[in-house]
């Protein structure tokens, strides 16, 4: 059984770019949620994906963008990027609706 | 407004020193609460879920207690592997949106 998987691994961007995350979910998981892990901090939630759909979002701005596919894999989008969205990205996969969330390795986001 | 606290903030330990690690919650309704293991630059790692006060559940040295107020990860006589950051997280609202707190940084030196 296949994990949760991450790409890029790690990432370096300036400030205005914009930025795309990938996330596999491990096998047979159809929910999706991306959290955003601050140095030092806890993970915050920032949405969650169902069937493909956006399910959730926590407080973070429309510039915050996600897509999940027919295979349940997801992306996330960053426009306009700032200093403060330097970070760890997680994924994290589900089976069904309110499940134990299992954690990709995360995609390290530096922004210059 | 859900909230979840973990104390202390960071916390070293000699190889065999057992000690507790402190989780509480404020969230109503609670319907599970999960401890992870995270590694340095890595993802959380699954330990546990409890889902009702009084139970427990043990894995290798690590066992977790649920009270309605609060958990507790109990470590025996830890070894230096288990150096990690300890999160415990609840699920709130509609949807599966986990509330993480801030992590226990356990260093158990040899």
């Amino acid at each position: 059984e296949t994990g949760v998987t991450q790409s890029p691994t790690h990432l370096i961007k300036t400030r205005g770019q914009q930025v795309t995350l990938r996330c596999s979910s491990q096998s047979g998981h159809n929910t999706v949620s991306w959290y955003q892990q601050a140095l030092g901090q806890g993970p915050q939630f920032i949405f969650q994906y169902y069937r493909e759909e956006e399910n959730g979002r926590g407080n973070f701005p429309p510039r915050f963008s996600g897509l999940q596919f027919p295979n349940y894999s997801s992306e996330l989008n960053v426009n306009a990027l700032e200093l403060d969205d330097s970070a760890l990205y997680l994924c994290a996969s589900s089976l069904v609706y309110q499940e134990t969330q299992y954690f990709g390795p995360g995609t390290r986001l530096l922004v210059l | 407004e859900d909230q979840v606290t973990q104390s202390p903030e960071a916390l070293r330990l000699q190889e065999g020193e057992s000690s507790s690690l402190n989780c509480s919650y404020t969230v109503s309704g609670l319907r599970g609460l999960f401890w992870y293991r995270q590694d340095p630059g890595k993802g959380p790692e699954f330990l546990f879920t409890l889902y009702s006060a009084g139970e427990e559940k043990e894995k290798e040295r690590l066992k977790a207690t649920l009270t309605k107020k609060e958990s507790f990860l109990h470590i025996t006589a830890p070894k230096p592997e288990d150096s990690a950051t300890y999160l415990c997280a609840v699920p709130a609202g509609n949807f599966n949106k986990f509330y993480f707190g801030s992590g226990t940084k356990l260093n158990v030196k040899p």
